[in-house]
């Protein structure tokens, strides 16, 4: 089995400033993937950032980044100057290709303060 | 092709009737995925298509949840006699590989929201 866990539930931050969001997992496979997903009021997921675990560098994707530490099995999310559109649900999300599914963190509401 | 689609985007019912939902896919993704989602916590895997084939519904959570993808193409969830605590955001992803790295890449449509009454 494997688990997500995002232990902060709400998150703030000021307006073009820097926030950082936290999640863990778990899994005994080794060939998985890790990603962060938005999710608005509008309910749809947006796919944010993308990890391969096979792969050292963390991935960046704009104003997105990430810090793995596959040893710790630690995955967060840095936004930087964020904005206000970046006020959402944000869920960290783990897969693997031996179980073929996509297993969700809990998820951490951020808001954007002007 | 704009993105994955699923119909209706709201349904509210009675305890006891039966519903249906459907999903379209981006076309050509193999796979077909269904999760639901209560509100605050993040989306439950159901269940997941590879074309035609249920290749995974040991997670529906009961059998009064059934799944088809008849011509693997659109999908549609079914739950025969609703419960209260069916409520919730049944969501649909695909992905567009058979396999190797990138078929993990979901899109995800922007669900179904079940009400019972």
């Amino acid at each position: 089995a494997q688990t997500v866990t995002q232990s902060q539930p709400e998150m703030s931050v000021q307006e073009a400033e820097t926030v950082t969001l936290s999640c863990t997992y778990d899994t005994s496979e080794s060939d998985y993937y890790l990603f962060w997903y938005k999710q608005p009021p509008s309910r749809q997921m947006i796919l944010v950032i993308r990890q391969e675990a096979y792969k050292q560098q963390n991935a960046t994707e704009n104003r997105f980044s990430v810090n793995f530490q596959k040893a710790a099995k630690s995955f967060s999310l840095k936004i930087s100057d964020s904005q206000l559109g970046d006020a959402a649900m944000y869920f960290c999300a783990l897969y693997n290709n031996a179980g073929n599914m996509l297993t969700f963190g809990g998820g951490t509401r951020l808001m954007v303060k002007p | 092709d704009t993105g994955v689609s699923q119909d209706p985007r709201h349904k509210i019912t009675k305890r006891g009737q039966n519903v249906t939902f459907r999903c379209d896919p981006i076309s050509e993704h193999n796979r077909l995925y269904w999760y639901r989602q209560t509100l605050g916590q993040g989306p439950e895997f159901l269940t997941y298509f590879q074309n035609e084939a249920q290749l995974e519904k040991s997670r529906l959570l009961s059998d009064r949840f059934s799944a088809e993808r008849p011509k693997g193409s659109f999908s549609t969830l079914e739950i025969q006699r609703t419960e209260q605590g069916d409520s919730a955001m049944y969501l649909c992803a695909s992905s567009p590989q058979t396999g190797g790295a990138g078929d993990e890449k979901l899109f995800f449509g922007s669900g179904t929201q079940l009400s019972v009454l």
